[in-house]
């Protein structure tokens, strides 16, 4: 069965500081990934999807980058964060027109 | 980019009622839509997905498409408070997921 894996769980961090969350999916190749963040209370916002290694598309302009290196491994990115960073980070896998599944997600928490 | 709306919560329901959520979207060309439950500090979990007009139930719970309207909901029958959750609809739009901001549902005992 497939799974995904997402670390941390939980992040402080201090306004300035670079930022590298990663994801892995086991037991399914060519997966969509996606980065989605939800901020207190709001609902989910898309920030990154990918189709295939290398191939990333960027839905909100922002200080952060996502990577897919390999297969399986999806990766976000942040030279310096800012306050308005602080959210739950999520990643998630989907197949070709199927339902996404989600990670436990990453608490980020700028100061 | 297209917009994915529901219904402004929270909505309150007694134990053993039936709880109904909404949710439109305003793109027609959609095909695909998605129910998930959000519980307080965890990640979403899949509950229903429904692709066709029409009704597809799953135990207590019952999802409606109706694409001519734009329009998808959730019945949840015989309302338990382990379904106390935010429950997010999303509709599919390419190659990613577009969800509503999510309704918070109440259960009372």
């Amino acid at each position: 069965s497939q799974t995904i894996h997402q670390w941390p769980a939980t992040l402080v961090q201090p306004v300035g500081s670079p930022l590298s969350l990663e994801c892995t999916v086991e037991g399914t190749s060519n997966p969509n990934l996606y980065w989605y963040r939800q901020a207190a209370g709001r609902g989910l916002q898309l920030l990154f999807y990918s189709v295939g290694i290398g191939q990333i598309s960027s839905e909100v302009p922002q200080n952060l980058s996502a990577s897919r290196p390999q297969d399986r491994q999806f990766i976000l990115s942040s030279k310096k964060l800012l306050l308005s960073d602080s959210g739950f980070y999520l990643c998630a896998w989907s197949l070709v027109n199927s339902p996404l599944h989600f990670g436990n997600g990453t608490r980020l928490t700028v100061t | 980019q297209k917009e994915v709306e529901q219904n402004s919560g929270p909505l309150s329901v007694p134990e053993g009622a039936i709880a109904s959520l909404n949710c439109t979207y305003s793109d027609r060309g959609s095909q695909s839509f998605f129910w998930y439950r959000q519980y307080s500090g965890k990640s979403p979990e899949l509950i229903m997905s429904i692709y066709s007009n029409g009704d597809k139930e799953d135990g207590r719970f019952t999802a409606q498409l109706n694409k001519a309207s734009q329009y998808v909901s959730l019945l949840i029958r015989d309302s338990q408070p382990s379904d106390s959750a935010t429950y997010l609809c999303a509709v599919r739009e390419g190659g990613k997921l577009i969800f509503g901001q999510g309704t918070e549902l109440s259960v009372k005992p």
